[in-house]
């Protein structure tokens, strides 16, 4: 059975403050890692696809690691912002499909 | 170009009722997957189809159907429904970054 896990559960912060989330999935048979933003009421949305071992990317304050070799990726906000309050989940896919298995999602409040 | 859509929106049904949800994906895309999630365990995958042919299966049982239609269309159809079936039903269609998945709004289902 294939586990992603995704760490903390949930989060705090302050507006202005930086903040990351870990995602830990099986280190055989990658394929691909998404990372999904997901605000309430509103349909999942993709933020990164990330593919190769050393990736990083970087979309505004957000940016994400990749290492496959021990199956992990972080997500960095810099600056929170009361915006970023959602939840963040990661996906990892195995093979060339349309079958993402998901972590359980960091949930962000950004106070301001 | 339109999004993911889904219909219907919320639903409510009663225990041993069928029900049957619908899913559009955007234009171009073949593939269509299915997610359940409900509070507590995150997004899990029921199916993936791909050119009218189901390709993926998640661990759900039978009683969780679906099947697409020759013009990418999906429905998605639950016979005999229980209590623990209440949850957000999510479809999405599969881009060709790395399967990178663009979901709709989500079908709310409630079983009374």
């Amino acid at each position: 059975i294939l586990n992603v896990e995704q760490s903390p559960q949930s989060l705090h912060v302050q507006e202005g403050d930086s903040t990351n989330f870990t995602c830990s999935f099986p280190s055989s048979n990658f394929y691909a890692l998404h990372w999904y933003r997901w605000e309430t009421a509103k349909s999942p949305e993709a933020l990164f696809v990330m593919t190769l071992n050393g990736d990083e990317k970087k979309k505004g304050r957000i940016s994400a690691t990749l290492n496959t070799k021990e199956g992990y990726s972080y997500l960095y906000i810099k600056g929170s912002q009361p915006e970023d309050s959602a939840t963040y989940l990661c996906a990892f896919i195995s093979g060339n499909t349309g079958k993402l298995i998901f972590g359980q999602g960091t949930t962000l409040q950004v106070k301001p | 170009k339109a999004g993911v859509t889904q219909t219907p929106r919320y639903l409510i049904k009663t225990r041993g009722q069928q029900v049957t949800l619908s899913c559009s994906p955007i234009s171009g895309h073949r593939s269509v997957s299915w997610y359940q999630q409900t509070p507590g365990q995150g997004l899990q995958f029921l199916f993936e189809y791909f050119s009218e042919t189901q390709r993926n299966k998640g661990n759900f049982p039978g009683r969780f159907s679906g099947r697409q239609f020759s013009n990418s269309r999906s429905e998605m159809n639950v016979s005999t429904l229980e209590l623990g079936d209440s949850a957000l039903y999510l479809c999405a269609s599969r881009g060709a970054t790395y399967n990178e998945q663009f979901f709709g709004p989500g079908t709310r289902l409630t079983v009374l």
